[in-house]
This record gives C-alpha cells, structure tokens and sequence, in this order.
C-alpha cells in the first residue's frame, strides 16, 4: 500500500526553464509535507516544506503548492539551472506514538538540460 | 549547522559478523532515525528514538539492533545479516516536535 506516490520516475526540463514535480498521498492523518533532494551515495538532503493549513510555500526558485482536497502537492523550481539535477523525494508526515514519521515517495530523477 | 554525521562510509561484512554503525548529530535534536534505502528505491523508515527512548520499531528483524547512547549518539548493531540486507543505511535527526529530519550521507553496507 503507496501511502505516497510519485508517478513520474523522470522529468527532464530544459535550463531556465519551469520544473513541475507531482506527488500524491493517500492518508488524511499526514500533516506536514516535505520535499528532499537526493545525489548518488548522498542522503536526502531537505529543501522545503508546507504544512497541512497552508497551501503555498516560497523559498527562493522553490515553491511547492498543496491542494488537500486533491491530497496533491507540487514542487516548482523557477528558473531551473544544471544544479537541480538529482532525484527529488516527496515526503509526507505523520505523528505515531509521540515520534514523527515521514513516509516517502518513489522519487522523480530531474534532469535540466543546457 | 546542520550536520549529521555517519561512520563508516562503506562496510563490508560476512554473514557471520558482527559490527555496528555510527551516527552523531551536534544540533540539540532529540529524535533521530535509522532509515534502509535500497538501489533506486525511497528510504524505509526502520527505528526512530525519541528523547533516547525507543519509540518506533518497524516490524525490523532483530538481527539489526538499535541504540541510542545519549542524545547525540545514534548505534545500529548487525550481526548475522543476510545478503539482501546490503544497502545505504541512512541516519537523521530532528527537534522532537519540529518535522524537518535532517539526514547524514549514510553507510553503503554490503554484505557477502
């Protein structure tokens, strides 16, 4: 059972360009949404969150949207450089037995072409 | 600061071994996690400890064998690991009631 779903495996986009990453979830308990980023032989490397009362959050080229109605929430990065190249992971988190939980997505590779 | 960090960075061990990961953490956080990530898959949450207590275990086998020694101080003990249990083993930490979990570079573990 994908509690947490990243349908595209791969986006590649083209440099200054408009990135778009999708992810959907399943699960109403989730409250907070994250997303990671993530090199080869790297870990995760956090990027930018939203919580389940908002519905836009900025930072910098990076805004991700949330619609809960949908239980669908995007990543736009604006303009797209080379840099952005690397698997992108949504996540979805939810509090268990007083300790948090994330719940990962399978991951969408994002390649910026120059 | 922002930095987790693991040791060692690559592990190879036999199926009779016993040896352990590290992770240590400098940022006050008070739940940290050991997570499994295979080839081309997300990462599988495995335990998290909360205020070095316990607090969620994954249904993990216990031939993987979690500690947390203080509060920056994060051990997974194998022993008797199988060959499908090579992959990156990932370590994060986080405030207790913050959501952000910041993650180390990992351990590749192979195991033969």
């Amino acid at each position: 059972d994908q509690q947490v779903k990243q349908n595209s495996p791969s986006l590649s986009v083209q440099e200054g360009r408009i990135s778009i990453l999708n992810c959907d979830y399943t699960n109403s308990m989730f409250d907070y949404f994250l997303w990671y980023k993530k090199y080869p032989a790297e870990g995760p490397t956090f990027l930018i969150s939203i919580s389940s009362i908002k519905d836009k959050n900025e930072d910098g080229r990076f805004t991700v949207f949330l619609n809960k109605s949908a239980k669908h929430l995007s990543l736009h990065i604006v303009p797209s450089q080379p840099g952005d190249s690397a698997v992108y992971f949504c996540a979805a988190s939810a509090r268990i037995q007083g300790a948090q939980k994330l719940v990962f997505g399978q991951g969408t590779r994002l390649t910026i072409n120059p | 600061d922002t930095e987790v960090t693991q040791t060692p960075k690559h592990l190879v061990m036999g199926m009779t071994n016993k040896k352990s990961l590290k992770c240590e953490q400098h940022m006050g956080h008070r739940a940290m996690y050991w997570y499994k990530q295979k080839a081309k898959k997300p990462p599988e949450l495995m335990f998290v400890y909360s205020y070095e207590k316990l607090s969620i275990n994954e249904s993990v086998p216990s031939r993987f064998s979690p500690e947390c020694p203080n509060s920056s101080l994060l051990n997974l003990h194998l022993h008797a690991l199988q060959p499908e249990d090579s992959a990156l083993y990932l370590c994060a930490s986080s405030q207790n009631w913050g959501y952000e979990q910041y993650f180390g570079p990992g351990t590749r573990l192979t195991v033969t």
